[in-house]
């Protein structure tokens, strides 16, 4: 089981410029959240995405959007980037939004995002 | 409004006990985990907590207290391997994934 894994790795990026990031679920997971870790601080979240649709979303702007695929796998878009917007992004996967919790999420390595 | 504290940095010796606490004020519960980041790393998962009272596995342990809106989390026979940061983060009711964190403390084992 290849757990939970988010491409790329690293990514250096130009302030205005857009960035998607990649994520696909541990496998037997349907539902995938998405949060930003700035340096020194615990993750924030972001959104979540369950049977193709954004189910829950935290304190961020539209500027950050997301997609899931049939196959559960999900993309976070972010345009019009912003210095502030440097952080480790990780993804994490679970199963069933909505139902009582029986498994912990299981995190990616994350995708360390920089803007310049 | 959400508020999940804990100390910012901790230091203990290799072989002794360690308690890491974590105070809470959420709109909603379902549930308190615990997890170790590496630095660089991404977060790994240590226990959950969603009743009152003590889970142990292995050398760590995690405390709740509902009422109290309070958790601690206890290592044992301290690593140097143990030194990184462990998170706090309460799951919101009603939904699954959906994290709040608190800032996480750095932990120091020294030989």
């Amino acid at each position: 089981d290849a757990g939970v894994t988010q491409s790329p790795t690293h990514l250096i990026k130009t302030r205005g410029q857009q960035v998607t990031l990649r994520c696909s679920p541990k496998s037997g997971h349907d539902t995938v959240s998405w949060y930003q870790q700035a340096l020194g601080q615990g993750p924030q979240f972001i959104f979540q995405y369950y049977e193709e649709e954004e189910r829950q979303r935290g304190n961020f702007p539209d500027r950050f959007s997301g997609h899931q695929f049939p196959n559960y796998s999900s993309e976070l878009n972010v345009n019009a980037l912003l210095l502030g917007d440097s952080a480790l992004y990780l993804c994490a996967s679970s199963t069933g939004t909505g139902k009582a919790w029986k498994t912990e999420a299981f995190f990616g390595q994350g995708t360390r995002l920089t803007v310049v | 409004g959400q508020n999940i504290d804990q100390p910012t940095e901790m230091t203990a010796t290799e072989g002794a006990i360690v308690q890491i606490n974590c105070t809470y004020q959420t709109s909603g519960f379902n549930g308190l985990f615990w997890y170790q980041q590496h630095a660089g790393e991404a977060p790994t998962f240590l226990s959950y907590n969603v009743l009152d009272g003590l889970e142990e596995k292995g050398r760590f342990s995690s405390f709740l207290s509902r009422s109290k809106g309070y958790s601690y989390l206890l290592l044992k026979e301290l690593q140097m391997k143990d030194s990184a940061s462990y998170l706090c983060a309460v799951v919101r009711g009603g939904s699954q994934g959906n994290l709040i964190f608190g800032k996480g403390t750095k932990l120091s084992v020294k030989p």
